[in-house]
């Protein structure tokens, strides 16, 4: 089993380029979610999904878009990157039952805008 | 609203020793309460999570956690400490909105010292 497959693992952008996070799982989950992990500050949600076609904002979505157009796949959006946004980026997934269902981690991408 | 907070954020303890990483929760309602372990330069892995039921629980790796709700408290231990336990942990608290968003602290730093 793959679980949750996160691409690229590294990422140097410069301030104003775009770019596409990748997550996809391959464990028929649908509830997805991205966090992203800075020093000091723990992991913070950005947005999630509750299933195909469905996502909503978390603690902190400024700069930044997804969408579900399958269950398999949650890519994370930077329109126009800051350097703000340089962090840790977690997907994780797990199966919509209550709160109870532990989340699956992919490896993260660590990304950097200069 | 939901908050985690940890105390401490780096923690060493000499091998064979007690761990002890102190979580407190702030929640309106009944919360589910996590701990996840982050080894270097991978995703989090769930140690144990706390639902209903018995306020001790026992999770991977010989941890536990106990919750105790007039102290708004859910601190992870472990008897004897293990060189592989160096890791970050985290606390983590969710509601029962039946959406798996958690909330994370940020974070504990545990050092083994051998």
């Amino acid at each position: 089993n793959a679980g949750v497959t996160q691409t690229p693992k590294f990422q140097v952008l410069k301030t104003g380029q775009s770019m596409t996070l990748q997550c996809a799982q391959d464990m028929n989950h649908e509830y997805m979610s991205w966090y992203r992990q800075d020093p000091g500050m723990g992991l913070r949600l950005i947005h999630y999904s509750v299933g195909a076609g469905i996502t909503d904002q978390g603690e902190v979505p400024n700069g930044y878009n997804v969408s579900r157009s399958t269950t398999e796949d949650f890519p994370l959006r930077l329109l126009s990157a800051a350097p703000s946004q340089t962090s840790v980026y977690f997907c994780a997934s797990s199966p919509v039952v209550g709160s109870e269902e532990k989340l699956f981690f992919g490896s993260g991408t660590q990304l950097s805008v200069l | 609203a939901q908050s985690v907070t940890q105390l401490g954020s780096h923690v060493s303890v000499s091998e064979g020793a007690l761990v002890l990483l102190r979580c407190n929760y702030s929640s309106s309602v009944p919360p589910y309460l996590f701990w996840y372990v982050q080894y270097p330069n991978q995703g989090l892995q769930l140690l144990l999570k706390y639902t209903t039921g018995a306020t001790l629980v026992k999770g991977i790796n010989g941890f536990e956690a106990e919750f105790k709700k007039s102290e708004t408290s859910f601190h992870l231990t472990k008897p004897s400490a293990h060189m592989s336990d160096a890791a970050e942990y985290f606390c983590a608290v969710s509601l029962q909105t039946g959406a798996n968003n958690l909330f994370f602290g940020t974070g504990t730093r545990l050092t083994v010292i051998p």
